[in-house]
């Protein structure tokens, strides 16, 4: 059975930096992609960018490129999404979900995790 | 706004059938396939539909979904209770080199 198990809740000041991680377990196939999905409250799905867990490439959404870091670690089977200079906008649910090489779909999601941004 | 255009709500009584509309264009839906994802209220987005009309294991098959030029469209048949939630369609667009997603349509089950 697949699992994604992501990090717990976070409270960030104005201009700080967050890291998520996103363990998987028990995925078939050995190389695939996570993808990081942002939620804001009360709003849609927003794709912020893909990292091959494989050789650790990446493809990052216009909109976050230039403050999304992903990275994987294969020894673990985690993967990590850090998002710096943090507003208030960003406060929002943060979703990992697997896509498989082959296709264009995200087939297991996470929990979510919730990154609060206040003063 | 989304790229991909959905209306904001449905519904239906108990056992109606329902239809969910998702407009694109040739980069997204028109040159790529459509995936479809359930999201119950509170919990994390499910996979429903993938490949336009595929769907994974254990998704009734009250749920179907299709794809015609840049449009796509779910269907869901014999409505019930626990099918309230938002769904959303999505694909690749390869003017952006990224995937989007549809504003999402919340189905209500009167």
């Amino acid at each position: 059975e697949v699992h994604l198990v992501q990090s717990g809740a976070e409270v960030k000041k104005p201009g700080a930096t967050v890291k998520i991680s996103c363990k998987v377990s028990g995925y078939t196939f050995s190389d695939f992609y996570v993808n990081w999905v942002q939620q804001a409250p009360g709003k849609g799905l927003e794709w912020m960018g893909l990292v091959d867990r494989e050789d650790g490439e990446t493809i990052y959404s216009e909109r976050f490129q230039g403050r999304v870091t992903m990275t994987a670690d294969t020894s673990t089977e985690t993967v990590y999404m850090e998002l710096s200079s943090l507003t208030s906008e960003d406060t929002a649910v943060y979703y990992c979900a697997t896509r498989p090489l082959g296709g264009h779909y995200f087939d297991y999601w996470g929990q979510g995790t919730l990154v609060t941004v206040a003063s | 706004q989304s790229v991909l255009t959905q209306p904001p709500s449905a519904s239906g009584t108990p056992g109606q059938g329902v239809t969910i509309s998702c407009s694109g264009r040739s980069f997204n839906i028109g040159g790529n396939s459509v995936n479809w994802y359930q999201q119950l209220p509170g919990t994390a987005p499910k996979l429903l539909i993938y490949r336009n009309t595929l769907r994974p294991s254990g998704v009734p098959d009250r749920f179907s979904g299709s794809k015609s030029g840049t449009s796509a469209s779910l269907a869901i048949s014999g409505l019930q209770s626990e099918d309230e939630a938002d769904y959303y369609c999505a694909a690749w667009d390869d003017s952006l080199n990224g995937y989007v997603f549809g504003s999402g349509t919340k189905v209500t089950v009167l």
